[in-house]
């Protein structure tokens, strides 16, 4: 069991330019999130997913977009990338199923634009 | 929507000592806080929860309490060690919010021994 896996680990992007950050996790779990956490700050969530098909809006979700085509994987997308998203990005998972539960985070993406 | 306050942003203690982190929520559906220890350029990892259908939970050195009238919880640690030094993150749940979890600040913990 991987348990929640993100790449790349780091990646350093010049400014209007576009990646993905890719999140994957084996454990079946229906929930999956991103937050971004800024240098000494705390986990800002951007977007998560109730199951594949269905996302929403987090806190701070402009400037991203994101997609759920299937259980496993919720891929991140950065438009135009502004130096305001250099930023360690998480990726997290959760089962529903078994009622309120603790997420399980991915190791992080260290991105930074420059 | 749900908004979770954390103080203090940095604490010190000497080793042997006790810990105390507090965290409101305006939520009142809110229903699951989680706490969860970040290593330096770790991962956050859950250490403790506590559902809002029980007042307290104790596990080894560490305790959580939930006041759900004045909407605040605290973490408790006794006894800190050296290794107890991370930054430990509060944060709040709702199942009617389609289980958004939102996370205070943090406070950044230092054990001195």
């Amino acid at each position: 069991n991987a348990g929640v896996t993100q790449t790349p680990k780091f990646r350093i992007l010049k400014i209007g330019q576009s990646m993905t950050l890719q999140c994957t996790q084996d454990m079946n779990h229906n929930y999956m999130y991103w937050y971004r956490q800024d240098p000494g700050m705390g986990l800002k969530l951007i977007y998560y997913s109730v199951g594949a098909g269905i996302t929403d809006k987090g806190e701070v979700p402009n400037g991203y977009n994101v997609s759920r085509s299937t259980t496993e994987d919720f891929p991140l997308r950065l438009e135009l990338a502004a130096p305001s998203q250099t930023s360690v990005y998480f990726c997290a998972s959760r089962n529903q199923g078994t009622g309120l539960s603790e997420q399980f985070f991915g190791p992080g993406t260290r991105l930074t634009v420059l | 929507g749900e908004n979770v306050e954390q103080h203090p942003s940095t604490l010190s203690v000497q080793e042997g000592d006790s810990a105390v982190i507090k965290c409101t929520y305006s939520d009142s559906a809110s229903n699951y806080f989680p706490w969860y220890k970040q290593e330096l350029g770790k991962r956050p990892q859950l250490i403790i929860d506590i559902r809002s259908n029980v007042g307290e939970k104790k596990d080894q050195r560490i305790a959580v309490t939930l006041n759900k009238t004045a909407k605040h919880f605290s973490l408790h640690i006794t006894e800190t060690q050296p290794e107890d030094s991370a930054v430990y993150f509060c944060a709040a749940s709702s199942e009617t919010s389609y289980d958004k979890v939102i996370f205070g600040p943090g406070t950044s913990l230092s054990v001195i021994p």
